[in-house]
Parts: structure tokens; C-alpha cells; sequence
């Protein structure tokens, strides 16, 4: 069975310091993977989404940035944290566009 | 553009009833997909349901089911015997297929179950 795995569980940065989560899915080939971020506990926002190795979708012009440098992987970075990048970040997959995407555990991240 | 509405911020029900949870979307295309997510106190989001638009059949699963009325763009979903362990921020989400499967959510709607 497939699985998706998200670390850290929690983080607390300063504000200009560096960020990176990573996202790894087991039991599939070639899934889309996609990043969202969850404020205040309300909706969920798309970040990124990735159809392959190397093929990053952006959404929302920011300071984040993500890579899949490997088939299962996919990272969230930033080179500079904001306040503003406080939040909840969820990892989810597919198996196919227009496929159900199921999410992973989640990482807190808070910016002091 | 595609947005997705839960006019009920917070719902109540007593455990064994019955509680219907509201979304209404707008949408130009006729070929989508619609899904309720549980998000439990953990945060992790938690698949319900899925509803494909061309069926006319309502999804079922288990004790949850939706009324899905297309013309009416409206996707309510039925949880039924409610359990305490149902108790959770449940959000409507409709995916956009063209655009990388991409999910666009409700803002919530926050259900508890008394005991």
C-alpha cells in the first residue's frame, strides 16, 4: 500500500533563516505530487504541484520554492523565512491528474 | 474562476443523529470532480468521499453520503448515526482537472458531536 511521509512535524525558525520540508511517498511510480499550505486551520491553498522529476507548477507568487529531485520526493524551501510563512504545510499525491489526492501528516511551522 | 462556499462555519449534533453539512461551487465546466476531506483535532487531512460529475448517483460510503445536485451546483454530504470520532473541520473541495489536478477548498465547516 502506498504511504506518504512529511518531516519535520514541527518547526520553529526565525524570521530570515533558511527553510527546507521534505515529502516522500512509498508503494507508487511517478505520482503528482502537490504542496499546500493551511492558515489559521481554514482552507487549504495550493502552493505547488508536480507532474515529474524536475517538472515544478507554481501557484502563488512568494518566497517559497520547490524541487523534486527525485521520483518520490518533493521539497518545500526557502532562502529567507517571512512571518508571514507561518503555517501548515500538507504534502499530497496521486496517481494520476484528476485522481484523488491523499494527504500526508502535515508540518507545523512557526516563524518568530 | 472556480470557488468553493460552506456558508456553516461550526455544526452541532447529538451522537446517533443525523447532520447534513452544506458546500455549494461554481464552475463553467461540466466534467469535474468533488470530494468531502475530514480533518481531524491532528490535523491530518482525511479522504470522505469523492463524486464524479457525470454520475448522477450519489456517493455513499458507509455512513456518509452526499446529495450531489448539479444543476443547483450544490454537494451537501449526510453523515449519518454520528460517532464522537466524527467530530472534525470537515472541507468541501472541487478539483480542476486542466490545471494539474489542482484542489480548490471550502473554508470549513467545523462539526461537534455531543455525547
Amino acid at each position: 500500500s502506498q504511504t506518504i511521509h512529511q518531516w519535520p512535524a514541527t518547526l520553529v525558525q526565525p524570521v530570515g533563516s533558511p527553510l527546507s520540508l521534505e515529502c516522500t511517498v512509498e508503494g507508487t511510480s511517478n505520482p503528482n505530487l502537490y504542496w499546500y499550505r493551511q492558515a489559521a486551520g481554514r482552507g487549504l491553498q495550493l502552493l505547488f504541484y508536480s507532474v515529474g522529476i524536475g517538472q515544478i507548477s507554481s501557484e502563488v507568487p512568494q518566497n517559497l520554492s520547490a524541487s523534486r529531485p527525485q521520483d518520490r520526493q518533493f521539497i518545500l524551501s526557502s532562502k529567507k523565512l517571512l512571518l508571514s510563512d507561518s503555517g501548515f504545510y500538507l504534502c499530497a499525491w496521486s496517481e494520476i491528474v484528476g485522481g484523488t489526492q491523499y494527504f500526508g501528516p502535515g508540518t507545523r511551522l512557526l516563524v518568530l | 474562476a472556480q470557488t468553493v462556499t460552506q456558508s456553516q462555519p461550526e455544526m452541532s449534533v447529538q451522537e446517533a443523529e443525523t447532520v447534513t453539512l452544506s458546500c455549494t461551487y461554481d464552475t463553467s465546466e461540466s466534467d469535474y470532480y468533488l470530494f468531502w476531506y475530514k480533518q481531524p483535532p491532528s490535523r491530518q487531512m482525511i479522504l470522505v468521499i469523492r463524486q464524479e460529475a457525470y454520475k448522477q448517483q450519489n456517493a455513499t460510503e458507509n455512513r456518509f453520503s452526499v446529495n450531489f445536485q448539479k444543476a443547483a451546483k450544490s454537494f451537501s454530504l449526510k453523515i449519518s448515526d454520528s460517532q464522537l470520532g466524527d467530530a472534525a473541520m470537515y472541507f468541501c473541495a472541487y478539483l480542476l482537472y486542466n490545471q494539474g489536478g489542482k484542489l480548490i477548498f471550502g473554508q470549513g465547516t467545523e462539526l461537534s458531536v455531543k455525547p
